[in-house]
């Protein structure tokens, strides 16, 4: 079935750092890609999503190019603040008798300090 | 607007013994999802309700877990009896309409401990 890797964490960065977060996948078809959030003590939340190749996802200074040609949808953010200290996942949506299906990466846990 | 409530937020028991997580998703979305989520994994789903119909429950493990959504709108997921194994938080979400591709709205979890 449809899979997705991230690397593992954590990762340990200074404020106002530039922060990339790899992200792979399988699948064997043209998934949705999405990174979610989960800050500590929340539930997950949406942190932007790419539904097709060479679509761009941004929200919150976070941006991460859907790559078709290498199966990849890395994370990145050109300053990084101590309140994005938080565990990003990776996901990909694949279709399931009609309805979406969400498939989740382990998790980075990305740690800012001051 | 309300987001998705889940009771309990945390929960200790004993090894088989039984346990029932309640979710209210957010009002008027069709599609409700249970996850496990394990120390260290990324959410996994175990079932995944349309109104009041499963839509996917294949990894469900069924001889210990069942849900219900009996009139379509907040669900219970319940373990019994509990193994070690089954220590997680328990996520559920919920989305509309119904069918392709829409955000999923997720709740705070309940943090499940097995003894």
């Amino acid at each position: 079935g449809d899979s997705v890797t991230q690397m593992e964490g954590p990762v340990t960065l200074s404020e106002e750092a530039f922060l990339t977060i790899n992200c792979t996948y399988t699948a064997t078809g043209y998934p949705s890609l999405f990174w979610y959030v989960q800050y500590p003590g929340e539930g997950l939340q949406l942190l932007l999503k790419a539904t097709k190749a060479d679509d761009k996802g941004s929200n919150k200074g976070f941006e991460a190019t859907y790559r078709k040609e290498t199966t990849s949808f890395h994370l990145e953010k050109g300053s990084v603040q101590v309140s994005d200290s938080a565990v990003y996942f990776c996901a990909l949506s694949e279709m399931n008798t009609g309805f979406q299906k969400l498939v989740f990466g382990t998790g980075t846990r990305l740690l800012v300090s001051p | 607007e309300a987001g998705v409530a889940q009771s309990p937020r945390y929960k200790i028991i004993e090894k088989r013994q039984s346990v029932a997580f309640w979710c209210n998703p957010i009002s008027g979305h069709a599609t409700l999802y249970w996850y496990q989520q394990i120390l260290g994994q990324g959410p996994k789903l175990l079932i995944q309700f349309q109104n009041n119909g499963v839509v996917d429950d294949s990894q469900l493990p069924k001889d210990r877990f069942s849900a219900e959504r009996l009139k379509g709108v907040d669900s219970t997921l319940k373990i019994q009896p509990a193994k070690l194994e089954d220590s997680a938080v328990y996520l559920c979400a919920s989305s509309f309409p119904s069918q392709g591709y829409n955000e999923q709205f997720f709740g705070p979890g309940t943090r499940l401990t097995v003894l």
